[in-house]
Parts: C-alpha cells; structure tokens; sequence
C-alpha cells in the first residue's frame, strides 16, 4: 500500500495568519493523462469529511478561495492564505491513483 | 440535493455477520464509483473499500480482504458492504462516499459523504 505522511501532525494558527500542510506519498501520484490523485479534506468536529482539494489543486464547489493546493508527484502542500477560526479540525490528504486508496494520518488545525 | 444515508450498523459478536446500506439521492447513482471508509473513534480515516461500475473494478484494504464484499444495486440507487468474520479491530464509524468525476476509469476524490453508520464488534 502507498504509504501518506503529513507533518506537522498538530499545528496550532492563529487567526488571519497563514498556514500550511505538507503531504508526501511513498509512491508517485502522478498519472499519464497529467493528474495528480492526491485530494485533501477538512473534518470539523463532529462532522463527516469534506472534500476541500481534488487532483492536487483544484478547489471543490463551494470552497473559500483562501484554501490552495499544490504539488506533483510524491510532495504536496495545502495553504490556507489567513486562517479564519471555523477553518480548525483535522485535514487529511488521499492518494486514489493507486490500489487500495490511502490515507494520511492527519493534521489536527486547532487555535494557539 | 446530492444526499448519502448509511444504514445497518449495529452491536455484533466476533465472527459474527453485518450488512451495511447506502441510500444515494440526487445524483445519477450508476454514473460514480463509490467507496466505504471507515473511522474509530478518535483516529483517522481508513479505506475500506470501493466500486467502479465502468471500470468494472473493485479494490479492498488489505485488512478487510475476503471477508468484505462492496456491491451496488442500481435499481435501489444503493450501495452495500457485506461484512463476515467480524472483529473487534472492525468496530469504527463507516461512512459511504462517491466520486467526484462521472464515469471515471479511476477512483479521484470523495465528493460527497454521509453521516456514517456505526458498528461495534463485541462480546
């Protein structure tokens, strides 16, 4: 299995400050038709996943712009450009190229 | 409204047997592939399994393989997870999610998820 790795595992911000969260697979996600396979998702307490990045950097519907994506291959990173205080919960990066999906073990954003 | 409601969960004996559902809504339910991915309390998010009906594929975590089967009726618009030979290391929330690409040959991003339905493996 493709192995996900995050750091920092915890990361404490401070609202309207900038952060980010870097991923690393073991294996590439880069496929021949030019997409990266690596999505990042937001859990909020107490709430199901939701999808934030699909394909290294494309936004989903509905995601503040202030959340960006970026990388290829095995390093990728998620920005957020000023954290705003409902932006905390725990961000987990998917790699879905390769069989079977895999997960990182996730980044606890909490308020310093 | 895109919607994914879990069902099925439950207490269960080791060994034992459970069957979960997933009602999909709002979408064309053949056109996605669809997965279940589960979560213990407290921890990360495991994959658990998933199904892509145009591929025809289908892909299992090393920890549920051959005793796990994902399947899909069309007709129902539902998706299942049948689960035998349970364990106590099987107890965690299961969530369903879809795909966010139509008709994909791969599997790319959860789109949507449900709320999760939970199963306890106990005796």
């Amino acid at each position: 299995d493709v192995v996900m790795t995050q750091s920092p595992l915890s990361l404490p911000v401070t609202p309207g400050e900038p952060a980010s969260i870097s991923c690393r697979s073991g294996q590439s996600l880069l496929n021949r038709n030019g997409h990266n396979y690596l999505a990042w998702y937001l859990q909020k307490p107490g709430q199901s996943p939701q999808l934030l990045i699909s394909f290294a950097s494309n936004r989903a519907s509905g995601v503040p712009d202030r959340f960006s994506g970026s990388g290829s291959g095995t390093d990728f990173t998620l920005r957020i450009r000023r954290v705003e205080a409902e932006d905390i919960g725990v961000y987990y990066c998917m790699q879905a190229l390769h069989t079977p999906v895999t997960f990182g073990p996730g980044t606890t954003v909490h308020i310093k | 409204e895109v919607q994914l409601v879990e069902s099925g969960g439950g207490l269960v004996q080791p060994g034992g047997s459970l069957r979960l559902s997933c009602a999909a809504t709002g979408f064309s339910f053949d056109d996605y592939a669809m997965h279940w991915v589960r979560q213990t309390p407290g921890k990360g998010l495991e994959y658990v399994a998933g199904i892509n009906r145009n591929s025809g594929s289908t892909g299992y975590a090393d920890s549920v393989k051959g005793r796990f089967t994902i399947s899909t009726d069309n007709a129902k618009n539902s998706l299942y997870l049948q689960m035998n030979n349970l364990r106590a290391e099987d107890t965690a929330l299961y969530y369903c999610a879809k795909d966010l690409v139509p008709r994909g040959l791969l599997w790319d991003a959860f789109h949507v998820w449900g709320r999760g339905t939970m199963v306890t493996v106990s005796s």
